[in-house]
Protein backbone atom coordinates (compact mmCIF):
# COMPACT_ATOMS: atom_id res chain seq x y z
CA UNK A 1 0.00 0.00 0.00
CA UNK A 2 1.65 3.07 -1.27
CA UNK A 3 2.10 5.81 1.38
CA UNK A 4 2.28 9.89 0.52
CA UNK A 5 4.56 10.34 -2.59
CA UNK A 6 6.67 13.32 -2.22
CA UNK A 7 8.79 14.70 -5.34
CA UNK A 8 12.08 15.29 -5.48
CA UNK A 9 13.37 14.60 -2.56
CA UNK A 10 16.06 17.31 -2.64
CA UNK A 11 16.46 20.43 -4.40
CA UNK A 12 18.56 23.21 -4.38
CA UNK A 13 17.34 26.85 -5.56
CA UNK A 14 18.91 30.06 -5.97
CA UNK A 15 17.37 33.35 -4.27
CA UNK A 16 14.70 34.96 -6.38
CA UNK A 17 13.62 31.35 -8.33
CA UNK A 18 10.54 29.73 -7.95
CA UNK A 19 10.07 26.40 -6.94
CA UNK A 20 7.32 23.39 -7.48
CA UNK A 21 6.81 20.35 -5.00
CA UNK A 22 4.63 17.57 -5.68
CA UNK A 23 2.76 15.09 -3.77
CA UNK A 24 0.62 12.41 -4.01
CA UNK A 25 -1.63 11.34 -1.21
CA UNK A 26 -2.22 8.21 0.32
CA UNK A 27 -4.66 5.47 -1.57
CA UNK A 28 -8.08 6.31 -0.55
CA UNK A 29 -7.25 9.54 0.85
CA UNK A 30 -8.89 12.81 -0.54
CA UNK A 31 -6.90 15.60 1.12
CA UNK A 32 -3.36 17.07 1.23
CA UNK A 33 -2.05 19.33 3.89
CA UNK A 34 1.82 21.14 3.63
CA UNK A 35 3.94 22.21 5.87
CA UNK A 36 7.06 23.65 6.58
CA UNK A 37 9.95 22.44 8.87
CA UNK A 38 12.98 24.62 9.67
CA UNK A 39 15.69 22.60 11.42
CA UNK A 40 15.17 21.50 14.69
CA UNK A 41 11.06 22.55 15.02
CA UNK A 42 8.22 21.39 14.61
CA UNK A 43 6.29 21.38 11.59
CA UNK A 44 4.32 24.68 10.35
CA UNK A 45 1.06 24.30 8.65
CA UNK A 46 0.93 26.08 5.65
CA UNK A 47 -2.31 25.12 3.97
CA UNK A 48 -5.29 22.24 3.40
CA UNK A 49 -6.99 21.49 0.10
CA UNK A 50 -9.57 19.80 -0.53
CA UNK A 51 -11.98 19.29 -3.29
CA UNK A 52 -9.54 20.92 -5.55
CA UNK A 53 -10.22 24.24 -3.33
CA UNK A 54 -7.51 25.51 -0.26
CA UNK A 55 -9.41 24.81 2.50
CA UNK A 56 -7.47 26.71 5.40
CA UNK A 57 -4.16 28.57 4.84
CA UNK A 58 -1.61 29.05 7.74
CA UNK A 59 0.92 32.36 8.43
CA UNK A 60 2.67 32.31 5.02
CA UNK A 61 2.47 34.81 2.54
CA UNK A 62 0.86 34.73 -1.34
CA UNK A 63 4.43 34.12 -2.34
CA UNK A 64 2.94 30.34 -1.33
CA UNK A 65 0.37 29.08 -3.37
CA UNK A 66 -1.03 25.62 -4.24
CA UNK A 67 -2.98 23.33 -6.31
CA UNK A 68 -4.81 20.37 -5.86
CA UNK A 69 -5.61 18.05 -8.81
CA UNK A 70 -8.82 15.95 -9.61
CA UNK A 71 -6.58 12.89 -8.91
CA UNK A 72 -5.83 14.09 -5.41
CA UNK A 73 -2.77 14.92 -6.24
CA UNK A 74 -1.23 18.13 -5.09
CA UNK A 75 1.70 20.87 -6.03
CA UNK A 76 2.94 23.32 -3.65
CA UNK A 77 4.48 26.57 -5.14
CA UNK A 78 7.00 28.86 -4.08
CA UNK A 79 7.77 32.33 -6.17
CA UNK A 80 10.45 34.50 -5.35
CA UNK A 81 12.42 31.96 -3.16
CA UNK A 82 14.30 33.68 0.10
CA UNK A 83 17.19 32.33 1.74
CA UNK A 84 14.36 31.31 4.70
CA UNK A 85 12.24 29.41 2.58
CA UNK A 86 15.10 26.72 3.29
CA UNK A 87 13.13 23.59 5.28
CA UNK A 88 11.84 20.77 5.16
CA UNK A 89 8.06 20.67 2.67
CA UNK A 90 5.72 18.12 4.06
CA UNK A 91 3.14 16.92 2.37
CA UNK A 92 0.32 15.27 4.55
CA UNK A 93 -3.01 13.14 3.73
CA UNK A 94 -5.95 12.44 4.99
CA UNK A 95 -10.02 11.42 4.43
CA UNK A 96 -12.56 14.08 5.20
CA UNK A 97 -15.10 12.51 6.88
CA UNK A 98 -17.67 12.74 9.78
CA UNK A 99 -14.39 11.13 12.17
CA UNK A 100 -10.92 12.12 11.75
CA UNK A 101 -8.24 9.03 11.50
CA UNK A 102 -4.89 10.81 11.49
CA UNK A 103 -2.67 12.27 8.57
CA UNK A 104 -0.66 9.99 6.98
CA UNK A 105 2.94 12.54 6.27
CA UNK A 106 5.48 11.81 3.48
CA UNK A 107 9.04 11.61 3.66
CA UNK A 108 9.54 15.56 2.35
CA UNK A 109 11.20 17.57 0.02
CA UNK A 110 14.58 19.16 1.82
CA UNK A 111 14.78 22.72 -0.30
CA UNK A 112 18.07 24.19 0.06
CA UNK A 113 18.08 28.25 -1.08
CA UNK A 114 21.35 29.78 -1.85
CA UNK B 1 1.22 29.02 19.37
CA UNK B 2 1.20 25.82 20.80
CA UNK B 3 -1.48 24.32 23.11
CA UNK B 4 0.63 21.78 24.54
CA UNK B 5 4.19 21.80 26.39
CA UNK B 6 6.67 18.87 26.26
CA UNK B 7 10.41 18.69 28.41
CA UNK B 8 12.85 19.06 25.10
CA UNK B 9 14.21 15.48 25.55
CA UNK B 10 14.50 12.38 27.69
CA UNK B 11 16.80 9.28 27.79
CA UNK B 12 15.44 5.66 28.29
CA UNK B 13 17.32 2.16 29.01
CA UNK B 14 16.26 -0.24 25.99
CA UNK B 15 13.69 -2.27 26.83
CA UNK B 16 12.49 -0.45 29.39
CA UNK B 17 9.17 1.40 29.59
CA UNK B 18 9.42 5.32 28.41
CA UNK B 19 6.86 7.73 29.47
CA UNK B 20 6.51 10.93 27.66
CA UNK B 21 4.47 13.79 29.40
CA UNK B 22 2.49 16.44 27.65
CA UNK B 23 0.78 19.45 29.65
CA UNK B 24 -1.86 20.67 27.97
CA UNK B 25 -4.07 22.72 30.81
CA UNK B 26 -5.43 24.54 28.45
CA UNK B 27 -7.38 22.21 26.17
CA UNK B 28 -10.76 22.38 25.23
CA UNK B 29 -13.64 19.88 25.96
CA UNK B 30 -14.14 18.97 22.37
CA UNK B 31 -10.18 18.69 21.37
CA UNK B 32 -8.27 15.57 20.88
CA UNK B 33 -4.82 14.60 22.01
CA UNK B 34 -2.89 13.45 19.09
CA UNK B 35 0.76 11.96 19.29
CA UNK B 36 3.26 12.12 16.49
CA UNK B 37 6.79 11.03 16.32
CA UNK B 38 9.81 11.99 13.64
CA UNK B 39 12.96 9.64 12.75
CA UNK B 40 15.59 11.64 11.94
CA UNK B 41 15.08 12.81 7.96
CA UNK B 42 11.13 11.10 8.14
CA UNK B 43 8.17 12.44 7.94
CA UNK B 44 6.27 12.53 11.31
CA UNK B 45 4.32 9.20 11.96
CA UNK B 46 1.19 9.11 13.63
CA UNK B 47 1.08 7.33 17.26
CA UNK B 48 -2.05 7.33 18.81
CA UNK B 49 -5.02 9.97 19.65
CA UNK B 50 -7.45 10.17 22.42
CA UNK B 51 -10.41 12.32 23.76
CA UNK B 52 -10.34 11.30 27.24
CA UNK B 53 -10.58 7.89 27.56
CA UNK B 54 -7.08 5.76 28.21
CA UNK B 55 -6.48 4.04 24.73
CA UNK B 56 -3.93 1.88 23.49
CA UNK B 57 -2.80 0.10 19.89
CA UNK B 58 0.03 -1.96 18.42
CA UNK B 59 2.88 0.78 19.00
CA UNK B 60 1.71 2.69 22.56
CA UNK B 61 -0.86 3.80 25.14
CA UNK B 62 -2.44 6.80 26.10
CA UNK B 63 -3.11 7.71 29.79
CA UNK B 64 -5.36 11.47 29.75
CA UNK B 65 -5.71 12.98 33.36
CA UNK B 66 -9.21 12.77 34.68
CA UNK B 67 -8.94 16.80 34.17
CA UNK B 68 -7.93 16.74 31.02
CA UNK B 69 -5.13 18.76 31.34
CA UNK B 70 -2.02 16.38 31.41
CA UNK B 71 -1.36 13.17 29.57
CA UNK B 72 1.49 10.45 29.30
CA UNK B 73 2.90 8.20 26.53
CA UNK B 74 3.83 5.18 26.91
CA UNK B 75 5.92 3.00 24.85
CA UNK B 76 6.05 -0.60 26.90
CA UNK B 77 9.13 -2.03 25.51
CA UNK B 78 11.37 0.80 24.18
CA UNK B 79 13.68 0.09 21.40
CA UNK B 80 16.74 1.55 19.83
CA UNK B 81 14.38 2.62 17.05
CA UNK B 82 12.22 4.22 19.30
CA UNK B 83 14.79 7.05 18.98
CA UNK B 84 13.19 9.80 17.74
CA UNK B 85 11.19 13.18 18.80
CA UNK B 86 7.85 13.05 19.98
CA UNK B 87 5.23 15.45 19.35
CA UNK B 88 1.95 15.96 21.43
CA UNK B 89 -0.91 17.77 19.70
CA UNK B 90 -4.04 19.04 20.86
CA UNK B 91 -6.28 19.66 18.14
CA UNK B 92 -10.34 20.27 17.79
CA UNK B 93 -12.44 18.15 15.45
CA UNK B 94 -13.32 20.79 13.07
CA UNK B 95 -9.30 21.75 13.23
CA UNK B 96 -7.83 21.48 9.61
CA UNK B 97 -4.37 22.41 11.34
CA UNK B 98 -2.21 20.65 13.93
CA UNK B 99 -0.04 23.47 15.36
CA UNK B 100 3.17 22.08 16.58
CA UNK B 101 5.88 22.72 19.28
CA UNK B 102 9.12 21.64 19.39
CA UNK B 103 8.65 17.98 20.68
CA UNK B 104 10.19 15.92 23.40
CA UNK B 105 13.67 14.16 21.54
CA UNK B 106 13.89 10.62 22.79
CA UNK B 107 17.03 9.02 22.92
CA UNK B 108 16.94 5.44 23.97
CA UNK B 109 20.26 3.98 25.14
CA UNK B 110 21.64 0.38 24.99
Amino acid sequence: DAGVTQSPTHLIKTRGQQVTLRCSPKSGHDTVSWYQQALGQGPQFIFQYYEEEERQRGNFPDRFSGHQFPNYSSELNVNALLLGDSALYLCASSVTSQFFYGYTFGSGTRLTVV
Amino acid sequence: DAKTTQPPSMDCAEGRAANLPCNHSTISGNEYVYWYRQIHSQGPQYIIHGLKNNETNEMASLIITEDRKSSTLILPHATLRDTAVYYCIARGLRDYQLIWGAGTKLIIKP
